[in-house]
């Protein structure tokens, strides 16, 4: 129940390409959806989350799609870069108190190149 | 721009030793969190900290793990008696109060790389 699914596991897309990761929950508490980017040596970065309560949410080159009942969410990078080549995780976070660790529960991790 | 830094980038130690960890969280940040990262798989939630007492756990934080808030600004996992599965790249991040900006952001550190041989 605390398990957030993502596929595929490695995406390869030519330059130009809107490469899609998918994520697939079970647990009806998540309420936050981050999704970060992971170079090599580095520890993973924020790059955009959304609320259930929201279908959809853009930030540059980047947009998640979000579906409540079905219980997934998806990441698109448009017009692709061969410096978005990275690995790109999904997170859930479980709706608790303020006080409460609000532990991140990630999914598997997509290895993404984008061929220039 | 505040970052959350760890020391070491790398350790190495023998089975059975004892390893700190140390993390700097962003200074204004309350909430502490460690994660692991198996080399090729996901990261792992450990363990968060709040007030100066852990609010959670996973099932992989077992006695063999402790954390500890030293002073106003690190942070640091310790592991026991380290067996060669604790290998892996361990993550610090903290996270701030509720604010319009940075509320729910979890902002993560470079990671340390532990190696058991």
């Amino acid at each position: 129940q605390q398990q957030v699914k993502q596929s595929p596991q490695s995406l390869i897309v030519q330059k130009g390409g809107i490469p899609i990761i998918n994520c697939a929950y079970e647990n009806t508490a998540f309420d936050y959806f981050p999704w970060y980017q992971q170079f090599p040596g580095k520890g993973p970065a924020l790059l955009i989350a959304i609320r259930p309560d929201v279908s959809e949410k853009k930030e540059g080159r980047f947009t998640i799609s979000f579906n409540k009942s079905a219980k997934q969410f998806s990441l698109h990078i448009m017009d692709s870069q061969p410096g978005d080549s990275a690995t790109y995780f999904c997170a859930a976070r479980m709706r608790r108190k303020e006080t409460s660790g609000s532990r991140l529960t990630f999914g598997e991790g997509t290895q993404l190149t984008v061929n220039p | 721009e505040p970052e959350v830094t760890q020391t070491p980038s790398h350790q190495v130690t023998q089975m059975g030793q004892e390893v700190i960890l140390r993390c700097v969280p962003i200074s204004n940040h309350l909430y502490f969190y460690w994660y692991r990262q198996i080399l090729g798989q996901k990261v792992e939630f450990l363990v968060s900290f709040y007030n100066n007492e852990i609010s959670e756990k996973s099932e992989i934080f077992d006695d063999q793990f402790s954390v500890e808030r030293p002073d106003g600004s690190n942070f640091t996992l310790k592991i026991r008696s380290t067996k060669l599965e604790d290998s892996a790249m361990y993550f610090c991040a903290s996270r701030g109060l509720r604010t319009s900006g940075d509320y729910n952001e979890q902002f993560f550190g470079p990671g340390t790389r532990l190696t058991v041989l």
